[in-house]
């Protein structure tokens, strides 16, 4: 079984300031992570995805994770925040091991709101 | 990349009645998904649906509540039927296809945002 936890409802950080959204997942094969946004009265939109390789992946509008396979985590950082970032995250796995589930498992999803 | 349509975008509905709601995508995909997003909460795939076969439901959605159409490989319908208040929710449409990566992405389409009255 794959499953994945956000324990943040609510993210709040101040534009300019460094933030953090955190995801811990669990899989049985190798994870396949990602991590997606959604903006007020908008669909998903992917913004970037951990297969295999560097550790630290980079995304779209500047954000990056870090894949940490001892921790089981694969957070979401941007160095500093922007107002319209925003916004409701999502982060999901699947499984990678052949036979596993093709499908993802997504997170409850952490809203993200950066103060002026 | 896909890029996906869904219409209607939004539509409030009166209890007891049902809405179809359209997904097209810009390629030619195997696989298609529903997914619904209720208050509040994360994405619950409903229904996988491939094209020249039934639809596969997951667990606690059956087809005669969300029957769905599969006619061809760039379009797909989602009915909700005999709606309730407790239907009312984003659903999404989704697709897989091969990335840059060589590895499979999923994509969504833009949601339809469903309010039952």
């Amino acid at each position: 079984a794959q499953s994945v936890a956000q324990p943040e409802d609510q993210v709040n950080v101040a534009e300019g300031n460094p933030l953090t959204v955190k995801c811990t997942y669990s899989v049985s094969g190798n994870p396949y992570l990602f991590w997606y946004v959604q903006y007020p009265n908008r669909g998903l939109q992917f913004l970037l995805k951990y297969i295999t390789g560097d550790n630290l992946v980079k995304g779209s509008y500047g954000f990056e994770a870090e894949f940490n396979k001892s921790q089981t985590s694969f957070h979401l950082k941007k160095p500093s925040a922007l107002v319209s970032d925003s916004a409701l995250y999502f982060c999901a796995v699947r499984d990678g091991k052949a036979g596993g589930s093709y499908i993802p498992t997504f997170g409850r999803g952490t809203s993200l709101i950066v103060h002026p | 990349s896909a890029v996906i349509s869904q219409k209607p975008s939004r539509d409030i509905c009166q209890r007891g009645t049902s809405l179809t709601i359209q997904c097209q995508v810009d390629s030619q995909v195997t696989m298609m998904f529903w997914y619904r997003q209720q208050p509040g909460q994360s994405l619950t795939l409903i229904a996988t649906a491939n094209q020249g076969s039934e639809a596969t439901y997951e667990s606690g959605f059956v087809i005669d509540k969300f029957p769905i159409s599969r006619p061809n490989l760039t379009f797909s319908t989602l009915t909700v039927s005999n709606m309730s208040p407790e239907d009312s929710s984003i659903y999404l449409c989704s697709v897989e296809v091969l990335g840059a990566s060589g590895y499979n992405e999923q994509f969504f389409g833009p949601g339809t945002r469903l309010t039952v009255l």
